[in-house]
This record gives C-alpha cells, sequence and structure tokens, in this order.
C-alpha cells in the first residue's frame, strides 16, 4: 500500500527566502506525482505535475523534482511571499490503469511579511 | 485547461436525510471519475472510483450503500450520501481523469446537524 510522507508538518519563513518542502512516498510504481496547494477552507489548486519519466518541473518561482527510485519529491519555492501562505499537498499516481491519488499528510507554510 | 464543477458547493442537511452532490466535467468526457474526502485539519482521503457505465469500485472502509456512486453519462458523476450523520461532516472533492491527469472540481462542504 502507497504511503506519503510530507516533512515538515508546518514551516513559517520570512518574506523573500527560498525555501524546499519535502515528499516522500514508499511505493516507486508511480504514473506521476503532482504538487497542490490548498488556502483554508478552499479546494486544491494543481501546481506542477511531473510524470514518472521526467526529473523535475519548473513553473514560475517553483521548482519540483522527482526521483522516483528513491520515492522522493521536493517543492522548491524562490522568493518567497506572503501569498505563497497555503498547505502544500503532492500526491503520487499509481501505475497506468491505476491513476487513483494517494495524497501526502500536507505541509503547512506560512510567509511572515 | 480542463473545468471540473460541483454542486452544491455548500450544504448543510439534518441527520438521516440525503445528499446529492454534482461533479461535471464541462469541456470533456471522463470515463473514470474519482471521490475523495477530506476531514479537517486532514489530507484528502479517496472514497471511490467511478467508472461510466459500470459500478463505482469502493475503498477499503467506505461503505457502498451509504456513499451512493452513479456514472451514467461521460459528462456526469454524483455522489449520494445516505441516512447522513454529523460524522459524515466533510470535505468532498471529485477529479475527472483526462489522460493520465485528474483535473480537481472545486469541492462541496456538508455539515450534518
Amino acid at each position: 500500500k502507497q504511503e506519503v510522507t510530507q516533512i515538515p508538518a508546518a514551516l513559517s519563513v520570512p518574506e523573500g527566502e527560498n525555501l524546499v518542502l519535502n515528499c516522500s512516498f514508499t511505493d516507486s510504481a508511480i504514473y506521476n506525482l503532482q504538487w497542490f496547494r490548498q488556502d483554508p477552507g478552499k479546494g486544491l489548486t494543481s501546481l506542477l505535475l511531473i510524470q514518472s519519466s521526467q526529473r523535475e518541473q519548473t513553473s514560475g518561482r517553483l521548482n519540483a523534482s522527482l526521483d522516483k527510485s528513491s520515492g522522493r519529491s521536493t517543492l522548491y519555492i524562490a522568493a518567497s511571499q506572503p501569498g505563497d501562505s497555503a498547505t502544500y499537498l503532492c500526491a503520487v499516481a499509481g501505475d497506468f490503469g491505476n491513476e487513483k491519488l494517494t495524497f501526502g499528510t500536507g505541509t503547512r507554510l506560512t510567509i511572515i511579511p | 485547461g480542463a473545468v471540473v464543477s460541483q454542486h452544491p458547493s455548500r450544504v448543510i442537511c439534518k441527520s438521516g436525510t440525503s445528499v446529492k452532490i454534482e461533479c461535471r466535467s464541462l469541456d470533456f468526457q471522463a470515463t473514470t471519475m474519482f471521490w475523495y474526502r477530506q476531514f479537517p485539519k486532514q489530507s484528502l482521503m479517496l472514497m471511490a472510483t467511478s467508472n461510466e457505465g459500470s459500478k463505482a469500485t469502493y475503498e477499503q472502509g467506505v461503505e457502498k450503500d451509504k456513499f451512493l456512486i452513479n456514472h451514467a453519462s461521460l459528462t456526469l458523476s454524483t455522489l449520494t450520501v445516505t441516512s447522513a450523520h454529523p460524522e459524515d461532516s466533510s470535505f468532498y472533492i471529485c477529479t475527472s481523469l483526462l489522460g493520465n491527469e485528474q483535473f480537481f472540481g472545486p469541492g462541496t462542504r456538508l455539515t450534518v446537524l
């Protein structure tokens, strides 16, 4: 059974700093990995999707990496802003034909102005 | 991008009543949709996989007779919470599968009094 863990559970950093969020998964047979943000009381916003054959994806100030063999992914946020404050979730999809997502426990990020 | 809608966005009901939640893929057809549930301060957990024209596949611990799923068309899946109880209060999110990517609905917040 796939298990996804995110460390740390909560993180507070001053505005402008770069930061890294971590995600680990126990079964490396994944189809893809996705990072989301969730604002309080809201739904999920997809940030980046990395296919199992890819090593990283970038969108603006965000960069996500994937090391499938070691079961790890990181989300790098450059030049953090107060608007980045949210809960960040990673999720992995099983192999083709088993695309259901297993979500991590989330990291609650607070950017201090 | 692919758009998925959910209706209603928020519902409050009395214990013992049934509530139906609709999930629609607006600009694409989805053979497969997923239903997730998120309890307060927790991550998302898959409830069931909904396949058009066939019975849904439920995850372990999810009562199929309590959470009725109907996927009668390629653009609509419904989740009916029957005889709702306060412990069913949660955030319900559906996704539609397009290719190997899931597109998320905005979620439905259910409160059972």
